[in-house]
């Protein structure tokens, strides 16, 4: 079964410290993935997404990805975190004519 | 374009009440979803739709009627809510380039 798994559950960082949130997924052939944001209260936003291409996709307010196939990982980076970047992620992915599936989130605290 | 719009965007039921929560996409997208997001488990699939009069079952459908007579429209029928429902819901619609796009969500009460 298809499925995308998140590394951490909770992760709590200083303002200015460097951000990695693993995601693995499971999907065989050609894959899109992506990450998104859900800043308390509100909704989900797309911050990347990858389709083919470029192995490192960059995003929205200064996050990246890299797709790397052979450890099957797209995981969500940051240089330098700011309060405002506090916020739940979710990985999420499908492949082909599938229905996207999320991993189960990850939540940022980032203190000031 | 006003995206992905969901009615009503909070909602207290008693055990055993139905309702219908509503959502709309004015972008001529013919997937559509809806998930359930609860804590800790992320965004589950509950229905989803592939076209007017298409539809099917995702990850967590029981409870839970769709209907998809038009392209615009794809509402998420609760038939006798129980306490487990109790959840954020979120309706989305994909774009031919793979894109999903989410609406603001309702937050659903079950007594």
């Amino acid at each position: 079964a298809q499925s995308v798994s998140q590394h951490n559950h909770h992760v709590i960082l200083s303002e200015a410290a460097s951000l990695e949130l693993g995601c693995n997924y499971s999907y065989g052939g050609t894959v899109n993935l992506f990450w998104y944001v859900q800043y308390p209260g509100q909704h989900l936003q797309l911050l990347l997404k990858y389709f083919s291409g470029d192995p490192l996709v960059k995003g929205i307010k200064g996050f990246e990805a890299e797709f790397i196939k052979s450890k099957f990982s797209f995981n969500l980076r940051k240089p330098s975190v700011q309060w405002s970047d506090t916020a739940e992620y979710f990985c999420a992915g499908y492949s082909g004519y599938s229905t996207l599936t999320f991993g189960k989130g990850t939540m940022l605290l980032v203190s000031p | 374009n006003a995206g992905v719009t969901q009615t009503p965007k909070f909602q207290v039921l008693k055990t055993g009440q139905s309702m219908t929560l509503q959502c709309a996409q004015d972008m001529n997208h013919e997937y559509m979803y809806w998930y359930r997001q609860d804590p800790g488990m992320g965004l589950r699939l509950i229905h989803y739709s592939v076209g007017a009069g298409i539809t099917d079952q995702g990850e967590v459908p029981n409870g839970y009627n769709v209907s998809r007579s038009t392209t615009e429209d794809f509402p998420l029928r609760l038939l006798s809510a129980a306490p487990s429902q109790t959840s954020v819901y979120f309706c989305a619609s994909r774009e031919t380039s793979g894109r999903e796009f989410f609406g603001p969500g309702t937050r659903l009460t079950v007594l």
